[in-house]
């Protein structure tokens, strides 16, 4: 089966400080993964996925994510964060192995607030 | 700019009351997904429609929520009847097959409150 958590329900930042979201997930094969971000009162938006190649992928806003598959990790990173960065963030996995689900798997989600 | 649209933005209803959400996915998508969103149990998926055949509604409440694809421009959820627990925020996704690999469009959602 597919899981993906998501430890931090909140992560605090300085304006101008790097900004780490951390992901962590378990599949029987290989993974698609997903990051996500959801500004109030809206719909959640794609930021960037890893399928296959480079294990640092670049998206949407500056923000780009490792694949790490010893440690099973997809943490989203920012070099430096922006206040208009706060939002809820969340990755999403699906497993390409016989456990896995043609549908993704979200986390719960964690909220990014960068101060001033 | 293609989109996910959905109506109504907003509902306010009492309980015992038919609901009916809509959704226009993004022409030339297969996939439609319908999620409800509360702060307790976060992001839940209702219902997932490939080429608008239903493929999975394993977390759907089956006696008072339907979902259908009446056709390739329009998805909608039902509740029927409406209950103070059915209040979320639901949104409605769609994309392409592409083996799974591809990203979700969401819509902006519907914000349902049953009094």
């Amino acid at each position: 089966a597919q899981s993906v958590a998501q430890p931090e329900d909140q992560v605090n930042v300085a304006e101008g400080n790097p900004l780490t979201v951390k992901c962590t997930y378990s599949v029987s094969g290989n993974p698609y993964l997903f990051w996500y971000v959801q500004y109030p009162n809206r719909g959640l938006q794609f930021l960037l996925k890893y399928i296959t190649g480079d294990n640092l992928v670049k998206g949407s806003y500056g923000f780009e994510a490792e694949f790490n598959k010893s440690q099973t990790s997809f943490h989203l990173k920012k070099p430096s964060a922006l206040v208009s960065d706060s939002a809820l963030y969340f990755c999403a996995v699906r497993d390409l192995g016989s456990g896995g689900s043609y549908i993704p798997t979200f986390g719960r989600g964690t909220s990014l607030i960068v101060h001033p | 700019d293609a989109r996910v649209t959905q109506t109504p933005r907003h509902k306010v209803t009492e309980m015992g009351q038919e609901v009916t959400m809509r959704c226009q996915p993004i022409l030339g998508h297969n996939t439609v997904f319908w999620y409800r969103q509360t702060m307790m149990q976060g992001l839940e998926l209702l219902a997932y429609f490939r080429n608008r055949a239903p493929l999975d509604d394993s977390g759907m409440p089956k006696d008072r929520f339907s979902a259908e694809m009446p056709d390739a421009t329009l998805a909608t959820l039902k509740i029927q009847p409406s209950e103070p627990r059915d209040s979320a925020v639901y949104f409605c996704a769609s994309g392409l097959t592409s083996g799974g690999s591809s990203e979700q469009f969401f819509g902006p959602g519907t914000r349902l409150t049953v009094l």
